[in-house]
């Protein structure tokens, strides 16, 4: 069947680190790749996405790789700013209808 | 702007009681979707309407039915609310296809007593 597994958190970074969160994905066919953010209070919204292998989703300084030969979709961002503290959802949609959403991870990031 | 509308916000239910959570887009979108977020869990799929007049199961659907009332509008009712359906609840729409992006309402949160 089809699932996603993303890291655990909560993760809790200083303003201006690293960010990686990890995010694997079992597929039937090809599927497409999502990342959406929920920040507190609101529904999900569409961070970024790629359709294909080796397409590299971005938006916001965020990026993604489609990784098909490690089935992976790793969201990254090189300085990360308080106002980034959410919770992020990896997500994929194959055959159009319906799209699957990993457990999510919360982030924060402390000033 | 409105994009995705759920109404309501927030609700308490005792055990037992029913109630239609409602769901309105004014995207023109086909299809409509119902998922409950938990912690530790991330959404899940209730019910979907890949169209106008078609629903069908989700991950979840036990205990829930849902109406596609038109094309705007996607209901979801709980008849006999259990606590176990103590949750968020999120609407969502989309055009089809697979490369679409999923827009979402605001959420309502579910407690059953």
């Amino acid at each position: 069947g089809n699932s996603v597994t993303q890291m655990e958190g909560p993760v809790t970074l200083s303003e201006e680190a690293f960010l990686t969160i990890n995010c694997t994905y079992t597929a039937t066919g090809y599927p497409s790749l999502f990342w959406y953010v929920q920040y507190p209070g609101e529904g999900l919204q569409l961070l970024l996405k790629a359709t294909k292998a080796d397409d590299k989703g971005s938006n916001k300084g965020f990026e993604a790789t489609y990784r098909k030969e490690t089935t992976s979709f790793h969201l990254e961002k090189g300085s990360v700013q308080v106002s980034d503290s959410a919770v992020y959802f990896c997500a994929l949609s194959v055959g159009g209808f319906k799209t699957i959403f990993g457990a999510g991870t919360r982030l924060f990031v402390k000033a | 702007n409105a994009g995705v509308t759920q109404t309501p916000k927030f609700q308490v239910l005792k055990t037992g009681q029913s109630m239609t959570l409602q769901c309105a887009q004014d995207m023109n979108h086909n299809s409509m979707y119902w998922y409950r977020q938990d912690p530790g869990m991330g959404l899940r799929l209730i019910y979907y309407s890949a169209s106008e007049g078609t629903t069908d199961k989700g991950e979840v659907p036990n205990g829930y039915n849902v109406s596609r009332l038109n094309k705007r509008e996607f209901s979801l009712r709980l008849e006999s609310a259990a606590p176990s359906q103590t949750s968020v609840y999120f609407c969502a729409s989309s055009e089809q296809g697979q490369d679409t992006e999923a827009f979402f309402g605001q959420g309502t949160r579910l407690t059953v007593v």
